[in-house]
């Protein structure tokens, strides 16, 4: 069974002070690492996706990068804007058949003061 | 582009009763997949459709099914209503490409309320 592990559940940032957001995985066959921002009644929204080990995106102060057990997150010089839950999800090869289907983790939230 | 749109935003049902959803997928989007999060168990996949046709489906009871229209459009449908079935239900939609084409854009959420 697919398991995905967030850590740390929450996360209190001064702005500009960088960290960092961990995500461990377990699955049979990645396809993909997929990480979402979700603001407090919202929709989660589409960041990045990593498709295999040693992969980097960056968006602005955020970077994920891939290892082949976790993904991180790096928030970079955060503002009060990047306050947010994260969330970090991974989808499965499928044998038999194709398919969307992604586990998420539990997220971490992140509040940054001014 | 518009993005993935769900109504109702809002809705209170009691127990017992049973509920509709609706989702329209991002335009040219043809799989459509639902989750459920509850601040206990987080975001989990309910089911996907693609082509009107379900692909997969997660470990929900009976009571939640959904169906996919000719033109992508979504509904699910929770019968018997309880409790526990109280959340926030997110359509996401995604292009129907293989590769690194896959990713899930969610819309807004029904937030569910059962009495």
């Amino acid at each position: 069974e697919d398991q995905v592990t967030q850590s740390p559940e929450a996360l209190r940032l001064q702005e500009g002070e960088s960290s960092s957001l961990n995500c461990s995985y377990t699955v049979s066959g990645l396809r993909g690492l997929f990480w979402y921002r979700q603001d407090p009644g919202k929709g989660p929204e589409f960041l990045f996706t990593l498709y295999s080990a040693g992969e980097e995106k960056e968006k602005e102060r955020l970077k994920a990068t891939l290892t082949k057990k976790e993904s991180f997150l790096h928030i970079t010089a955060p503002k009060p804007e990047d306050s947010a839950t994260y969330l970090c999800a991974v989808q499965a090869r499928m044998i038999k058949a194709a398919g969307n289907k992604l586990t998420f983790g539990g997220g971490t939230r992140v509040l940054v003061k001014p | 582009k518009a993005g993935v749109t769900q109504t109702p935003r809002y809705l209170i049902k009691t127990r017992g009763q049973q509920v509709t959803l609706s989702c329209s997928p991002i335009s040219g989007h043809r799989s459509v997949s639902w989750y459920q999060q509850t601040p206990g168990q987080g975001l989990q996949f309910l089911f996907e459709y693609f082509s009107e046709t379900q692909r997969n489906k997660g470990n929900f009871p009976g009571r939640f099914s959904g169906r996919q229209f000719s033109n992508s459009r979504s509904e699910m449908n929770v019968s018997t209503l309880e409790l526990g079935d109280s959340a926030l239900y997110l359509c996401a939609s995604s292009a129907p490409r293989e590769g690194p084409y896959n990713e899930q854009f969610f819309g807004p959420g029904t937030r569910l309320t059962v009495l």
